[in-house]
């Protein structure tokens, strides 16, 4: 079944500066990559997701890239602010036994912007 | 409602007890999903249902069991709980089988004592 694996679990920044979270994945097959950020006691909400049709998506101060021949995505954050801490969670797509398809997550990265 | 409710918001429960952790949705997703999170090992997936009256295994999915009666439903039961399945646990749905974002209820936060 799919893997994927998340670096760094922890990651601390000064505000104002660009934070990168690297994942990557086992399946070839995988075709949707979404990235998650969960706060503390809150639920996992999605702030962005890439198809493998497609190499970079760019959302105001977040950007996804994709390389699907090393099979490897990242997040990058830019003019990091106090409010983007939280857990980050990658997570990639692989299709269940019954049918179907699931998402495969990441182990997370703690970020931490200091003022 | 809007979304995905889970109930309760989080129990203490003594082992052996039956546990039953409850699941609506209003968007009328097909696809729903349980997830239990633990501290640095993500999300992982017990069980799913495709659409209504199927269910799967996923990756954790020993002690644990699920129905999909109808829609709106997904109810996850813990037959006998065990300490090691204290944890917080997602519910989560989709419109379909295909490749889009999960929408996530705001979580379980389960203690088995």
């Amino acid at each position: 079944g799919e893997n994927v694996e998340q670096h760094p679990s922890t990651l601390s920044v000064q505000e104002g500066d660009s934070a990168v979270i690297k994942c990557t994945y086992s399946d070839s097959a995988s075709n949707y990559f979404p990235w998650y950020k969960q706060e503390l006691g809150k639920r996992p909400q999605l702030i962005i997701d890439i198809r493998s049709n497609v190499g970079e998506k760019k959302d105001q101060r977040i950007a996804v890239t994709l390389n699907k021949t090393a099979k490897h995505f990242s997040l990058h954050i830019t003019e990091t602010q106090p409010e983007d801490s939280a857990v980050y969670f990658c997570a990639a797509s692989g299709e269940l036994t019954g049918g179907g398809n699931k998402l495969t997550f990441g182990t997370g990265t703690q970020l931490k912007v200091e003022l | 409602i809007a979304g995905i409710t889970q109930a309760p918001t989080s129990q203490i429960l003594a082992a052996g007890r039956r546990m039953t952790l409850r699941c609506t949705q209003d968007m009328r997703h097909n696809a729903m999903y349980w997830y239990r999170q633990d501290l640095g090992l993500g999300l992982r997936l017990i069980h799913y249902s495709n659409t209504a009256g199927t269910t799967g295994k996923g990756e954790v999915p020993d002690g644990y069991s699920v129905s999909r009666a109808n829609t709106d439903d997904f109810p996850l039961t813990l037959a006998s709980a065990v300490p090691s399945q204290t944890s917080v646990y997602f519910c989560a749905s989709k419109p379909g089988q295909g490749d889009s974002p999960l929408h996530f209820g705001n979580g379980t936060r389960l203690t088995v004592t």
